[in-house]
């Protein structure tokens, strides 16, 4: 995997239900994989930095897991809410250079009441 | 209040004519970053900078420069600006460089228009 990459593009859900999205990024001198939770006409806002194979982290209802060897990283909402409904991105700052930070395109995530 | 501040927060302006977008912030944060984003490509990296004096091209780099000669600012600049860098663009920090393995924090964006 060149780049990183969001699956689904978006996801309709209704509200209590449990879903999950996936980010897989290019595995190779992986260094941290970020993820940020952006609602409409605001600004992106950090959920998590992961940084180690195998790492879990939680917030709240909202969940994360990486796995370097493989390349991917999985966020989980358990009870979705309306007020989950955000597009939600996640960011490689993996590569040749410190610094650098590659987002994939995101997943929109609408949950109806 | 900790925050990243950037200005204008809408620009209209025509081509080729120079403008700044200033950004700045009050938490002492080594990183910051510039990032635009387009429908359909997602937040792409202009330029970061790792510490004062320190920057480097990130993934969008053509027709911008930045400059950080004070560690809370980091002003972008057009020097002529083109249609196509019409979009929404946001600056960012984060307390330390090294591996970016800190969250970032993000400004409220700067929507910029070329005629």
């Amino acid at each position: 995997i060149l780049n990183v990459e969001q699956s689904p593009q978006s996801l309709h859900v209704q509200e209590g239900d449990s879903t999950n999205f996936t980010c897989s990024f290019p595995s190779s001198n992986f260094y941290a994989l970020h993820w940020y939770r952006w609602e409409t006409a605001k600004s992106p806002e950090a959920l998590f930095v992961m940084t180690l194979n195998g790492d879990e982290k939680k917030k709240g209802r909202i969940s994360a897991t990486l796995n370097t060897k493989e390349g991917y990283s999985y966020l989980y909402i358990k009870g979705s809410q309306p007020e989950d409904s955000a597009t939600y991105l996640c960011a490689d700052a993996g590569g040749t250079s410190y610094g650098k930070l590659t987002f994939g395109q995101g997943t929109i995530l609408t949950v109806h009441p | 209040e900790a925050q990243v501040t950037q200005n204008p927060r809408y620009l209209i302006t025509v081509t080729g004519k120079k403008l700044t977008v200033t950004c700045s912030q009050n938490m002492n944060h080594e990183y910051m970053s510039w990032y635009r984003q387009d429908p359909g490509l997602g937040l792409r990296q202009i330029y970061y900078s790792m510490n004062v004096e320190v920057t480097d091209k990130g993934d969008v780099p053509e027709g911008y420069k930045v400059s950080r000669k004070e560690k809370r600012n980091f002003p972008l600049i057009l020097e002529s600006p083109s249609p196509n860098q019409t979009s929404l663009y946001f600056c960012a920090s984060s307390l330390r460089s090294g591996t970016n393995s800190y969250e970032q924090y993000f400004g409220p964006g700067t929507r910029l228009t070329v005629t």
